[in-house]
């Protein structure tokens, strides 16, 4: 059974640009999930997206955005990029209150 | 509010000696409670998970845990370590309808030969 896969691996952008970060879920897995894993910060909490809705969202401004598929991959937006927002960018799946699975991650680098 | 914490930070351990890895949670409804493990460069694999039920939890690579309610708390044990078990591990927790994790710091195992 295939995992959580996440795309690209590694993105290198500027400040103020967009980056779009991409995640295919584990199949029969209706939720995703969107971590953030900064130096220092641990790992937060982002977006939660369930049958296309998003169901809650962490302590984030609104340039990180995002949204899920009717095939229930899902990407994460994140607008006028800032050094700060350089970070492993993890997603995760899960079926209907069973625990969540993890992708590898996508190491967002800001210059 | 939720919150988790990982009482040791690293925790330096030869091989084949066992192993105690601290969790402590704070929440005022009932929870769930999951250890997950880091190897570099990778994302995070669940290493067991808490839901409800006996209070010892088996998980995988000979790793296991104990919930006890009263103490609020989650350690994660191993009796024989390898250097394989080298990698950062979370605890974290979860309640129904909010979606999301609450890790702790992460504590750095270091398994030495």
């Amino acid at each position: 059974e295939a995992g959580v896969t996440q795309s690209p691996t590694h993105l290198i952008k500027t400040r103020g640009q967009q980056a779009t970060l991409r995640c295919s879920p584990i199949s029969g897995h209706t939720s995703v999930y969107w971590y953030q894993q900064a130096l220092g910060l641990g790992l937060q909490f982002l977006l939660w997206y369930d049958e296309g809705e998003e169901r809650n969202r962490g302590n984030f401004p609104p340039r990180f955005s995002g949204r899920q598929f009717p095939n229930y991959s899902s990407e994460l937006n994140v607008n006028a990029l800032e050094l700060e927002d350089s970070a492993l960018y993890l997603c995760a799946s899960s079926a209907f209150n069973q625990p969540q699975h993890f992708g590898d991650g996508t190491r967002l680098s800001i210059l | 509010a939720q919150s988790v914490t990982q009482l040791d930070s690293q925790v330096p351990v030869f091989e084949e000696a066992p192993v105690e890895l601290r969790c402590n949670y704070s929440s005022s409804v009932s929870v769930y409670l999951f250890w997950y493990v880091q190897y570099p460069n990778q994302g995070l694999q669940l290493l067991l998970k808490y839901l409800s039920g006996s209070t010892l939890v088996k998980g995988i690579n000979g790793f296991e845990a104990e919930f006890n309610k009263s103490q609020t708390s989650f350690h994660l044990r191993k009796p024989s370590v390898h250097i394989s078990d080298t990698a950062e591990y979370f605890c974290a927790v979860s309640s129904s309808n909010t979606g999301k994790l609450i890790f702790g710091q992460g504590t750095t195992l270091q398994v030495k030969p």
